[in-house]
């Protein structure tokens, strides 16, 4: 059973705050890890996708990296603001096909 | 807004009656993924299916089937309801069949069934 899992569960932080969160993901059969931000009473809102061993994405203040050899990738966010509170969601694609396999999430709460 | 509408938003069913929850995907886009996010649990996929064919089965029960139509809308049909497939459902799209791009959820519809 192909599993992914994300740390920590959930995160407080301050308004400012740099943090970060790791996705670890099986690291054989790799094809992409997305990474999606989820606010509540919304929809998942794709961030990153990644393919190669190696990568590294960034928008704004969200960035990411991504290792297939061992099989993690971590997403950082730099500065953190309240309207960053969100769940954010790692999602592993195993072949070629657009199925993913979604972690639980890391729910985020900045305070102002 | 993704872009991706999915009818109707909210459904509360008796247990085995059979539903039919709808997804238009974005202009331009040939795959739609369905999922489902039951309390506690992760978002599971269920189905993909790109340009009218099935592409990907995940872990969709016997009772829910699925389509995707000339015009590439698709329907999820869940039959033979049962309490615990009280959850939300989410569509999504994607323009190619691969898991390399990204993909483009829809706002959900909460099935309620009691």
């Amino acid at each position: 059973i192909l599993n992914v899992e994300q740390s920590p569960q959930s995160l407080h932080v301050q308004e400012g705050d740099s943090t970060n969160f790791t996705c670890s993901f099986p690291s054989s059969n790799f094809y992409a890890l997305h990474w999606y931000r989820w606010e509540t009473a919304k929809s998942p809102e794709a961030l990153f996708v990644m393919t190669l061993n190696g990568d590294e994405k960034k928008k704004g203040r969200i960035s990411a990296t991504l290792n297939t050899k061992e099989g993690y990738s971590y997403l950082y966010i730099k500065g953190s603001q309240p309207e960053d509170s969100a769940t954010y969601l790692c999602a592993f694609g195993p072949g070629s096909q657009g199925n993913l396999i979604f972690g639980k999430g890391t729910k985020l709460s900045v305070k102002p | 807004d993704s872009g991706v509408t999915q009818t109707p938003k909210h459904l509360i069913t008796a247990t085995g009656q059979r539903v039919t929850l709808r997804c238009s995907p974005r202009s331009g886009d040939l795959s739609v993924y369905w999922y489902q996010q039951s309390l506690d649990q992760g978002l599971q996929f269920l189905i993909q299916y790109y340009n009218g064919e099935e592409r990907a089965k995940g872990n969709i029960l016997e009772r829910f089937s699925a389509q995707q139509f000339p015009d590439l809308h698709s329907e999820l049909n869940l039959s033979s309801l049962e309490l615990g497939d009280s959850a939300l459902y989410f569509c999504a799209s994607s323009v190619g069949a691969s898991g390399s791009k990204e993909q483009y959820f829809g706002p959900g519809t909460r099935l309620t069934v009691t």
